[in-house]
């Protein structure tokens, strides 16, 4: 166990209506991410944080928001949900560093959008 | 783009050593080689990293070659639990971020 709570687990919503899911962190990483996995696709990169404040795009950031106003917690927000976001989200933790530093996964959020 | 080749499936036996390879022939000097593990429904699970040496821990021992072109991890003793898609990825120098391939599926048959 790597401290990483996501939730909710499960989330079934409509389209259009905003959904924000949470990251929870206890081990004071500076890093945190947000992928999602698809089938055929594997795990891609939405958004990551380097610090309080500090968050940067990834490969698939269009139609996600992330805020992070504290260390612990990293929120992933779609403004107005598609149903191409259906998905698996996954949140990640790590110290950081230039590449001798694991990436450490929660357990994962299930996301149906009807 | 995936900088790794890994077959897309395999299977091992219980009880003997799993030997997974990995190919990253464009791999830079300064970029690590990692291990991951995704079982059905949960997050993926780190196993081990290497920049040049060797590297065991309790899950399993990482081989990288001289050229660095290849590695292979490998798993001990195999058990059913080691059933998993397993992800071989090559860390971009000054990235903290992980590009994941599609890996390898490997089954663990008694």
């Amino acid at each position: 166990d790597a401290g990483i709570t996501q939730s909710p687990r499960h989330k079934v919503t409509e389209t259009g209506t905003p959904v924000t899911l949470r990251c929870h962190q206890t081990e004071n990483h500076r890093y945190m991410y947000w992928y999602r996995q698809d089938p055929g696709h594997g795990l891609r990169l939405i958004h990551y944080s380097y610090g309080v404040k500090d968050t940067d795009k990834g490969e698939v950031s269009d139609g996600y928001s992330v805020s992070r106003s504290k260390t612990e917690d990293f929120l992933l927000t779609l403004e107005s949900a598609t149903s191409s976001q259906t998905s698996v989200y996954f949140c990640a933790i790590s110290l950081g560093g230039q590449g001798d530093s694991p990436l450490h996964f929660g357990n994962g959020t299930r996301l149906t959008v009807t | 783009d995936a900088k790794t080749t890994q077959p897309t499936s395999m299977d091992c036996a219980e009880g003997r050593a799993a030997n997974l390879p990995c190919n990253h022939s464009t791999i830079s000097g300064n970029e690590y080689v990692y291990w991951y593990r995704q079982i059905h429904s949960q997050g993926p699970q780190y196993i081990i990293h290497g920049l040049k040496n060797n590297e065991t821990n309790e899950m399993a021992s990482l081989i990288i070659t001289e050229d660095r072109k290849s590695s292979t991890l490998i798993l001990p003793h195999a058990t059913l639990r080691d059933t998993a898609v397993y992800y071989c990825i090559v860390r971009p120098y000054g990235n903290n971020r992980l590009a994941f391939g599609k890996g390898n599926q490997v089954v663990v048959i008694p």
